[in-house]
């Protein structure tokens, strides 16, 4: 089945340094791709999205390219601020999902000033 | 633009009682799903109605029911409350005919079960 597999954290940078989040999946077909974000008391919202190969998501400095080649999604953005701390879920729906969605576990960013 | 309300935002129980969370959504999507997020555990899906009159168990089903009452609104009910229950709860809805679509989340039902 449909599966997606991030880096576990937490995430300690300090501000101003360069982010990788890592993400892989394993799917049938061509699902898209999506980054979410969870800030402290609040539900998930959609941060960047990809819904083909080689197709790159960006919002708010953060960036991701669908490659299928490798099966990765990973997330990056060049310089994270305090205001990024959060929690960032890496997630995949479609083709053969369903109507279900597919979260990874999560991974946990501090940003220290 | 509300997006997705759920109410209470949070609420406490003893064992044994019963409560319904309940959701609603304003941007006419046909996909809703109940989520219970724990530490450590990311998000696990309980329940999802894929459109109005159908409703399907995810992967932590037991111990809870859902209704979806019309198109807007996707109610979680816990009949006999359990500690194991404590937990926040996630509604979300989706426009479920197009994979590319996003899920939108509701703030969340924080639930302490002593």
């Amino acid at each position: 089945g449909n599966s997606v597999t991030q880096m576990e954290g937490p995430v300690t940078l300090s501000e101003e340094a360069f982010l990788t989040i890592n993400c892989t999946y394993t799917a049938t077909g061509y699902p898209s791709l999506f980054w979410y974000v969870q800030y402290p008391g609040e539900g998930l919202q959609l941060l960047l999205k990809a819904t083909k190969a080689d197709d790159k998501g960006s919002n708010k400095g953060f960036e991701a390219t669908y490659r299928k080649e490798t099966t990765s999604f990973h997330l990056e953005k060049g310089s994270v601020q305090v205001s990024d701390s959060a929690v960032y879920f890496c997630a995949l729906s479609g083709p053969t999902g369903g109507f279900k969605t597919i979260f990874g576990a999560g991974t946990r960013l501090f940003v220290k000033a | 633009n509300a997006g997705v309300t759920q109410t209470p935002k949070f609420q406490v129980l003893k064992t044994g009682q019963s409560m319904t969370l309940q959701c609603a959504q304003d941007m006419n999507h046909n996909s809703m799903y109940w989520y219970r997020q724990d530490p450590g555990m990311g998000l696990r899906l309980i329940y999802y109605s894929a459109s109005e009159g159908t409703t399907d168990k995810g992967e932590v089903p037991n111990g809870y029911n859902v209704s979806r009452l019309n198109k807007r609104e996707f109610s979680l009910r816990l009949e006999s409350a359990a500690p194991s229950q404590t937990s926040v709860y996630f509604c979300a809805s989706r426009d479920g005919s197009n994979p590319n679509q996003p899920q939108h989340f509701g703030d969340g039902t924080r639930l302490s079960i002593l």
